[in-house]
Parts: structure tokens; sequence; C-alpha cells
């Protein structure tokens, strides 16, 4: 079936402006995760959804970052007022179960290359 | 904070060898442990995951697993040129967020013709 798909696959924005990225998950999959991975730096998460809900934000970088998840399906993070340093490749990822008390596979879309001008 | 090390490497192995890459982990108390290969300008994909200690194979790839040390390392056997990628040891979050995955920076493999 089809894999997690990410939109757009490249975005160039100029310093300030707001950006939204978004994700379609694996058809059935209930958790979905956005993750952040700068130049030669490891995966850095940012948020989970299970269902439409986000029990934990904590990993947003601040809070310029938002994300939200409706139908239990294609979740959307958006950036405002973007920084440099904001310039990463944005990863969504979805699985089939969450639970709290251990992690479960996790499948990557292609990821959205953000550069902010 | 949970930490997950890796050697960056680049580690390089002639063809037809076993790659073997290592990672280490804080948290005694971790439970999930997952192998992704990252090709250069691709998104991670899983290979493997274990759970329990000892060894898990699927195909030629092989996870081990010690808790005790704290350890889960991924070995290639016949390593083969498209092999060449970053692997990253990803393990579960700590307190309450458990179902979280928290990444190693990966090591970069090269396997040489």
């Amino acid at each position: 079936g089809a894999g997690v798909s990410q939109s757009p696959s490249n975005k160039v924005t100029e310093k300030g402006k707001d950006v939204e990225l978004r994700c379609d998950p694996i058809s059935g999959h209930t958790a979905l995760y956005w993750y952040r991975q700068s130049l030669g730096q490891g995966l850095e998460f940012l948020i989970y959804f299970q269902g439409n809900s986000a029990p934990d934000k904590s990993g947003l970088p601040s809070d310029r970052f938002s994300a939200e998840r409706t139908g239990g399906s294609v979740s959307t993070l958006t950036i405002q007022r973007t920084q440099q340093e904001d310039s990463a490749v944005y990863l969504c990822a979805s699985s089939s179960r969450h639970s709290l008390q251990e992690a479960y596979e996790q499948y990557f879309g292609p990821g959205t290359r953000l550069t902010v001008t | 904070q949970k930490e997950v090390e890796q050697n960056s490497g680049p580690l390089s192995v002639p063809e037809g060898a076993i790659a073997s890459l290592n990672c280490t982990y804080s948290d005694r108390g971790s439970q999930s442990f997952f192998w992704y290969r990252q090709y250069s300008g691709k998104s991670p994909e899983l290979i493997m995951f274990i759970y329990s200690n000892g060894d898990k194979e699927d195909g030629r790839f092989t996870a081990q697993l010690n808790k005790a040390s704290q350890y889960v390392s991924l070995l290639i056997r016949d390593s083969q040129p498209s092999d060449s990628a970053t692997y990253l040891c990803a393990v579960n979050g700590n307190g309450g967020s458990q179902g979280n995955l928290i990444f190693g920076k990966g090591t970069k493999l090269s396997v040489k013709p």
C-alpha cells in the first residue's frame, strides 16, 4: 500500500514568512510523529499525535511552531515567522500503534526540505 | 535526558565482509530498539527492531541486544556496495514519552567493491 507522503518536497521561504508542511500517514495508522533533521545532525523529535490529540508538545522548539491533525489522518506542521535556524528537513512518520510504555515501528515519509533565506 | 551514542564513522568494509555497527544508550530501563538505514538525501528506512535480549536475524541483518551492557548492535553479513548508507540507532523515549523514539546521530558505512 501507499507509504507516508509529505508535501511540499522542497520549500524556500523568506525569513519572517509563515510556512505549512503537510503529512499524510499510512492509511489506518493512528500515531503520527514529526521530526526535524538539520545538516549533519540527528533526528530531533518535535511532536506526536495519537488520533487527533497531541499529548506531548514539549519537543516543539518554540511557540512559533504548532501542529494539528484532523480526522485522525492528515497533519499540518506550521512554522510562523520563520528564522534561518529553522532550515532543516522536516520528517513525518506514522505507526499503527502508540503506547506510553514502549515504542513501536515508525515509518517515515520522504521529508520536506525547508530553506529559510 | 536519555542519550543514544553511535560512532559517526565512516566505517569502511570490503564487499562481502561483515559490517558491525554499535550503539550504546544511557537509560537502563529502555525497552524498544530500532535500526534505520538512511541513504544520502533520503529519509530513514526501518531495517530491524528488537525488544528482547539476544539476537534477531532477518536475511543478511542481525540485531544483537545486551540490556545488561546497554548496547545494541547491527551486523550486516556479505556487505554490498548498496549497503553504503548512514545507519541510525533509535531507542524508546523516557518518562511519560516512552512511545517516542530518541535517535543517535548515526554511523556512516562505506562498502568498497
